[in-house]
């Protein structure tokens, strides 16, 4: 079955720092990978997705995110962060084939002033 | 922008009550999905749903559960006999048909069950 991986529950960074957030991915094909977003009290936002074209995918607020097959990875960057990015955020990946999206268990970004 | 739209926001019932959590999707989309989240847990799929049938579910959704697109606009979750471990965090998502395959999920209703 298909499932994915964010390690760290819990990360903190800076204002203005980067932002890395992993993902790493099971599945013997490449799978169609999403970065979900969510606030506090709402629901989930996309913030970008991976569809087999572009490795590099740009996603909406500075974002980006790279597919690296041989790390069965799809880690969350932005080179600068902001004080509205402190939320959680999902990693999902959808199988070919399949409907349903697997989501990971969730990284709780904080930034510190 | 278009967006998912869900009621109510909150839906508080007693055990063994039955309770219809309501959708809606993005006008043009084809695609349907149900998913909760428990809290402090992760995002869970329940069901999806095409051309008026259930295409995929997961072993949460059994019998208790059912769907229904009523008319052109709305989707609906229905639980017939509610438990305490319903008490989640209920998404509806949709999707179009294009190929980046990409669901759009609503805000959410919680559903506490006491």
């Amino acid at each position: 079955a298909q499932s994915v991986t964010q390690l760290g529950s819990h990360v903190s960074v800076s204002e203005g720092a980067l932002v890395l957030l992993r993902c790493n991915y099971s599945s013997s094909v490449p799978p169609y990978l999403f970065w979900y977003v969510q606030y506090p009290n709402q629901g989930l936002q996309l913030l970008l997705k991976y569809t087999s074209a572009a490795t590099l995918v740009k996603g909406i607020n500075g974002f980006e995110a790279e597919f690296k097959k041989s790390e069965t990875s799809f880690h969350l960057t932005k080179p600068s962060a902001h004080m509205s990015d402190a939320a959680e955020y999902f990693c999902a990946v959808r199988s070919v084939g399949n409907e349903k999206l697997t989501f990971g268990t969730g990284t709780r970004l904080t930034i510190i002033p | 922008e278009p967006e998912v739209t869900q009621t109510p926001s909150h839906q508080v019932t007693q055990m063994g009550q039955e309770v219809i959590l309501r959708c809606v999707p993005i006008s043009n989309h084809l695609y349907f999905y149900w998913y909760r989240q428990i809290l402090g847990q992760k995002v869970e799929f329940l069901v999806s749903f095409y051309n008026n049938e259930i295409s995929e579910k997961s072993e949460i959704f059994d019998d208790q559960f059912s769907v229904e697109r009523p008319d052109g606009s709305n989707f609906t979750l229905k639980i017939r006999s509610t438990k305490l471990e319903d008490s989640a965090m209920y998404f509806c998502a949709s999707r179009g048909q294009g190929g980046g395959y990409e669901q759009y999920f609503g805000p959410g209703t919680r559903l506490t069950v006491t």
